[in-house]
């Protein structure tokens, strides 16, 4: 049982280039989200779903892109990059409200 | 509009001592609180939470009080050990499967 799987664990981007940090649950959690931490600023919620095909936004949106065809997987699209967006991110997932969050360990992203 | 707030940015304990970390909330919709551990480089842990039908919750070392009327909750780490040594954050849910996060607190146990 891997839990939350995050990859990849490191990304250097350039201003303007794209990618997607993936996210893979094992636990047929229905509830899947990604966090940004930053420092000072705890951990805010970019998007969220709460099952497939079901997104919605969460404080940070801006900028990302989400999708959920499967219920295992929840990537995030960053369309173009930029410097503001230099920060660790985590997925999570549980199986219904009021239940406990299982992050993954995290993919640390510099945009230069 | 920070929702979840924890104040204390750091605090350090010497072994064997209690640590005491806070939080405050402002969503009177928030019923479901939990606390988080993390380890640099790592992804956050679960260590305990409490429902807003309890005042209390224990589990180990560990002890969560909640105090709806003035939507405080705090996490009592007793008695506390180096390897307690992480950034903890607090966490509210409302039911509507957004998860807040307060900004942490880094906790040094000093052996």
């Amino acid at each position: 049982n891997a839990g939350v799987t995050q990859t990849p664990k490191f990304q250097v981007l350039k201003t303007g280039q794209s990618m997607t940090l993936q996210c893979a649950q094992d636990m047929n959690h229905e509830y899947m989200s990604w966090y940004r931490q930053d420092p000072g600023m705890g951990l805010r919620l970019i998007h969220y779903s709460v099952g497939a095909g079901i997104t919605d936004q969460g404080e940070v949106p801006n900028g990302y892109n989400v999708s959920r065809s499967t219920t295992e997987d929840f990537p995030l699209r960053l369309l173009s990059a930029a410097p503001s967006q230099t920060s660790v991110y985590f997925c999570a997932s549980r199986r219904t409200t009021y239940e406990k969050l299982f992050f993954g360990s995290g993919t640390q992203l510099s945009v230069l | 509009d920070q929702q979840v707030k924890q104040n204390s940015p750091s605090l350090s304990v010497q072994e064997g001592r209690i640590s005491i970390l806070n939080c405050d909330y402002t969503n009177s919709m928030f019923d479901y609180f939990l606390w988080y551990k993390k380890y640099p480089a790592e992804g956050p842990t679960f260590l305990i939470s409490i429902s807003s039908i309890k005042d209390k919750n224990e589990d180990g070392r560990f002890t969560v009080f909640l105090n709806k009327s003035a939507k405080h909750l705090s996490l009592h780490i007793v008695p506390s050990q180096p390897g307690d040594s992480a950034v903890y954050f607090c966490a509210a849910d409302g039911g509507y499967q957004k998860v807040t996060f307060g900004t942490g607190t880094k906790l040094q146990v000093i052996p």
